[in-house]
């Protein structure tokens, strides 16, 4: 059973507009959430997060939002730019950080010029 | 810091044999992770430890795979006997969880079995 879920295996945006990435998770103890960027071989690296006590969070191009109550939380990329172009994985913790962490599957972004 | 560093970066092995992934974690982090990556079951973690000690190994698939942390700067992932659909990527991350939930990725292993 799948507890964080990216529905969306790949997403195709054009370059300088806005990305929109989601994912869904059903266990309610999570209480820590992330974004990953990969790259082809290469390992995941860290892009964002957010702690469940927020629902915005921002950085540069890159924003977060969580809706608890729906148990849904979303990455925006604006303007995208061809380097954005990656798988992005959701990912999800408890236990504050000496946990693994469970991630969904990945959306393939693909940044068309 | 060089990252997280594993080995080998690509490992091709016949059915049956023994194959040996190895980590060396960021220095100072106190948690190490095994991930595995495969198209149909996406990244799955497979077993942790904090310390050096494993935490859980719910994660890992059957017996056939073990995992070690003899010190706080290596780790070793290990499938005895080896089977075809044990082909993944192998990933090995760290952190240091008391006071963060982001773990910092190696560039991982990929294993083929024939």
């Amino acid at each position: 059973d799948q507890q964080v879920k990216q529905n969306s295996p790949s997403l195709s945006v054009q370059e300088g507009r806005i990305s929109i990435l989601n994912c869904d998770y059903t266990n309610s103890m999570f209480d820590y959430f992330l974004w990953y960027k990969k790259y082809p071989a290469e390992g995941p690296t860290f892009l964002i997060s957010i702690s469940s006590i927020k629902d915005k969070n921002e950085d540069g191009r890159f924003t977060v939002f969580l809706n608890k109550s729906a148990k849904h939380l979303s990455l925006h990329i604006v303007p995208s730019q061809p380097g954005d172009s990656a798988v992005y994985f959701c990912a999800a913790g408890a236990g504050g950080g000496a946990d693994g962490l469970t991630f969904g599957k990945g959306t393939h972004l693909i940044i068309q010029p | 810091d060089a990252g997280v560093i594993q080995s080998p970066r690509h490992e091709v092995t016949e059915m049956g044999q023994e194959v040996t992934l190895r980590c060396k974690p960021i220095s100072g982090h106190n948690s190490l992770f095994w991930y595995r990556q495969t198209m149909m079951r996406g990244l799955e973690l497979l077993i942790y430890f904090n310390n050096n000690v494993p935490i859980d190994d719910s994660g890992m698939p059957e017996d056939r795979f073990s995992a070690k942390m003899p010190n706080a700067s290596f780790s070793t992932l290990k499938i005895q006997p080896s089977e075809p659909r044990d082909s993944a990527v192998y990933f090995c991350a760290s952190s240091f969880s008391h006071s963060s939930y982001e773990q910092y990725f190696g560039p991982g292993t990929r294993l083929t079995v024939t």
